[in-house]
């Protein structure tokens, strides 16, 4: 069992839905981080956030919007996604930015139809 | 700017075999790598972390390397199980972005009963 939950686990939408991904950690992590990860590649980084501030958005399509309510929260929102966005969308945490390990949770995996 | 390639992508060994992974990165300017293991649709899960400072480090059958003056990095799998099959990625931390990680694509291994 992993210590970052993710829900949902298999999410399944149309180009014109809007849905959110959650991610929940009670490690105490400052710093929690989404990542995109395609079949047999590695995760690309998306957003990390650091003391429920964005610290680093790498460039993702504003049809992705990330954010952090509480230190234990982050949602990923998601709007107008193109078939191409298909993936496996992981979060992770760890102690403050730039600490490691990083904790991964089990990912939602993402269709759009 | 920093590349990590990991050789070989994909590896089929019978049980109880030794085997090694292997990880090249460009630019040895790291603060530490870190070797994972991602079963099928799951996270990511921290195997061992080597600061830049150290040579090596192990866990169990596990034990990984790090020459970073040559960029490389090898994980040792002593007396391979079925279990062990799943996907290994490295990573490095750089020293010029220390709030990322920069991930290899991984080996694919496979441990025949």
């Amino acid at each position: 069992d992993t210590e970052v939950t993710q829900t949902p686990k298999h999410l399944v939408m149309g180009m014109t839905n809007k849905k959110s991904l959650k991610c929940e950690q009670h490690m105490g992590h400052r710093a929690m981080y989404w990542y995109k990860q395609k079949a047999k590649k590695p995760p690309e980084l998306m957003f990390v956030y650091s003391y429920e501030k964005l610290s680093i958005n790498e460039s993702v399509p504003s049809r992705f919007s990330p954010e952090c309510p509480n230190s234990s929260l982050l949602n990923l929102h998601l709007h107008a996604l193109q078939p191409e966005d298909s993936a496996l969308y992981l979060c992770a945490s760890s102690q403050v930015l730039g600490d490691q390990p990083q904790h991964f949770g089990d990912g939602t995996r993402l269709s759009i139809l | 700017k920093q590349e990590v390639t990991q050789i070989p992508a994909a590896l089929s060994v019978p049980e109880g075999e030794n085997l090694v992974l292997n990880c090249s990165f460009t630019d040895s300017a790291i603060y530490n790598l870190q070797w994972f293991r991602q079963d099928p649709g799951k996270g990511l899960t921290s195997l061992l972390l080597i600061q830049s400072s150290q040579r090596e480090q192990t866990s169990g059958r596990l034990n990984a390397s790090l020459d970073k003056s040559s960029g490389r990095s090898t994980l040792y799998i002593a007396a391979s199980q079925p279990g062990d099959s799943a996907t290994y990625l490295c990573a490095v931390r750089p020293r010029t972005s220390y709030d990322k990680v920069i991930f290899g694509p991984g080996t694919s291994l496979s441990v025949i009963p």
